[in-house]
């Protein structure tokens, strides 16, 4: 089967710098989606990384090493706002549809 | 706003019952994707349409149908429903068959008493 472990839950200061851990073992890997869900809100999408290395966008960055089957998304200047589940998601295969983790909760306390 | 809409926003209704939850994709986009979330699971896949026709079939129980009509809109039904059907469902689109962004909607919470 596929398996996408993230930790369940997670806390951070405001301001601060925190890192939210991704590790994968799927049967194929065609690229690696990082989602960010409000309590009873839809996902929104904040990154894809296919091949190795880190992509930032603004305050948000994101890891992948293929090899290694993990992936990181590093959160900087932590506002209250960033308090919110974070979604990690493989693409297996061109035509197969997302496998999402169960998502890491971060709460952001002042 | 991503776009896509749902409705209804709630639902409550009882065990045994059925119901249809809507979906319309972003303008544009061709394919559908239905997913179901649980309190204590991740996003789980149910199924996917592109064009009027199902690409993709996830871990969509036999009382669960959906369809993709020529307008594109979608329609998830869901019949002898159980507690354990109680979910937010969630409706996403992109504009290819396969899956790079997608958009989701804000999702119907079915609530089965």
């Amino acid at each position: 089967g596929q398996n996408i472990d993230q930790p369940t839950e997670m806390t951070a200061t405001e301001g601060a710098i925190v890192q939210i851990n991704c590790t994968y073992q799927t049967s194929g890997f065609n690229g690696l989606f990082w989602y960010q869900q409000h309590a009873g809100e839809a996902p929104t999408f904040l990154s894809y990384n296919v091949l190795d290395g880190l992509e930032e966008k603004g305050r948000f960055s994101s890891f992948l090493s293929r090899s290694k089957g993990y992936s990181y998304l590093l959160l900087k200047e932590l506002q209250m706002k960033d308090s919110a589940s974070y979604l990690c998601a493989v693409k297996i295969s061109g035509n197969t549809p997302l496998v999402f983790g169960k998502g890491t909760r971060l709460s952001v306390i002042a | 706003d991503s776009g896509v809409t749902q409705t209804p926003k709630h639902l409550i209704t009882a065990t045994g019952q059925r119901v249809t939850l809507r979906c319309s994709p972003r303008s544009g986009d061709l394919s559908v994707y239905w997913y179901q979330q649980s309190l204590d699971q991740g996003l789980q896949f149910l199924i996917q349409y592109y064009n009027g026709e199902e690409r993709a079939k996830g871990n969509i129980l036999e009382r669960f149908s959906a369809q993709q009509f020529p307008d594109l809109h979608s329609e998830l039904n869901l019949s002898s429903l159980e507690l354990g059907d109680s979910a937010l469902y969630f409706c996403a689109s992109s504009v290819a068959e396969s899956y790079n962004e997608q958009f989701f909607g804000p999702g119907t919470r079915l609530t089965v008493l």
